[in-house]
């Protein structure tokens, strides 16, 4: 079966660290993009990066540039979500997804979620 | 930023048609996309490409475009249609943006 399975997320608090896992099931990570997209509590869907495996390329929303970044694991079925000096704004519910095949934008495999509370 | 506009709140009585409009500045030349998400649920493509079905969603709903607007459309609305609709597409500096979302209550 096709599936993410997502783990990591808590509190945290304001200038400290989190990393998020996002693991691929039924496909291997380097044929795909896979996108972070964050949900705070009541609102509405934010992208918030995307990597691409085969370009090595990651685009983002301006507000956590130089704070979030990615990396993978050799077996290429996992990758992380690094986030560092997290702010009160950055808390929320955290969706990793598959970018499909035909238009990466295309959202086709959702994780499950994991949430991450920025607070003292 | 690009932003797409969404109405916040669509109500459709069981087995009328829902529609939702999805607004942005030269959204005409962009790929639009559509998910659904139920309460404590992921969300779930539901159209990608302005009008293209992935094949596990039912036939009632289906996407359009003319201008800078499109629309979901769901027809023979079912309360399990019940649930927040968010349209999608990309800007010029490949940032994917998400409309601001309607919630859709099936009366």
């Amino acid at each position: 079966e096709v599936q993410l399975v997502q783990s990591g997320g808590g509190l945290v608090q304001p200038g400290r660290s989190l990393r998020l896992s996002c693991t691929a099931s039924g496909f291997t990570l380097d044929d795909c993009v896979i996108h972070w997209v964050r949900q705070a509590p009541g609102k509405g869907l934010e992208w918030v990066l995307n990597f691409n495996w085969k370009r090595g390329t990651l685009d983002s929303v301006d507000s956590v540039k130089g704070r979030f970044t990615i990396s993978r694991d050799n077996s290429r079925k996992s990758m992380y979500l690094q986030m560092n000096r997290l702010r009160p704004e950055d808390t929320a519910l955290y969706y990793c997804a598959r970018g499909s095949s035909s238009n990466y934008f295309d959202m086709d495999v959702w994780g499950q979620g994991t949430t991450v509370t920025v607070s003292s | 930023s690009y932003e797409l506009t969404q109405p916040p709140s669509v109500s459709v009585s069981p087995g009328q048609t829902a529609s939702i409009t999805c607004s942005g500045d030269k959204l005409g030349p962009r790929y639009v996309s559509w998910y659904q998400q139920k309460p404590g649920q992921s969300p779930v493509l539901v159209i990608y490409q302005d009008t293209n079905r992935p094949s596990q969603i039912p036939e009632r709903f289906s996407g359009s475009k003319s201008g800078n607007t499109a629309t979901l459309t769901i027809r023979g609305t079912q309360a399990m249609d019940e649930a927040d609709y968010y349209c999608q597409t990309w800007d010029s500096n490949s940032a994917c943006v998400f409309g601001t979302g309607t919630k859709v209550t099936v009366l």
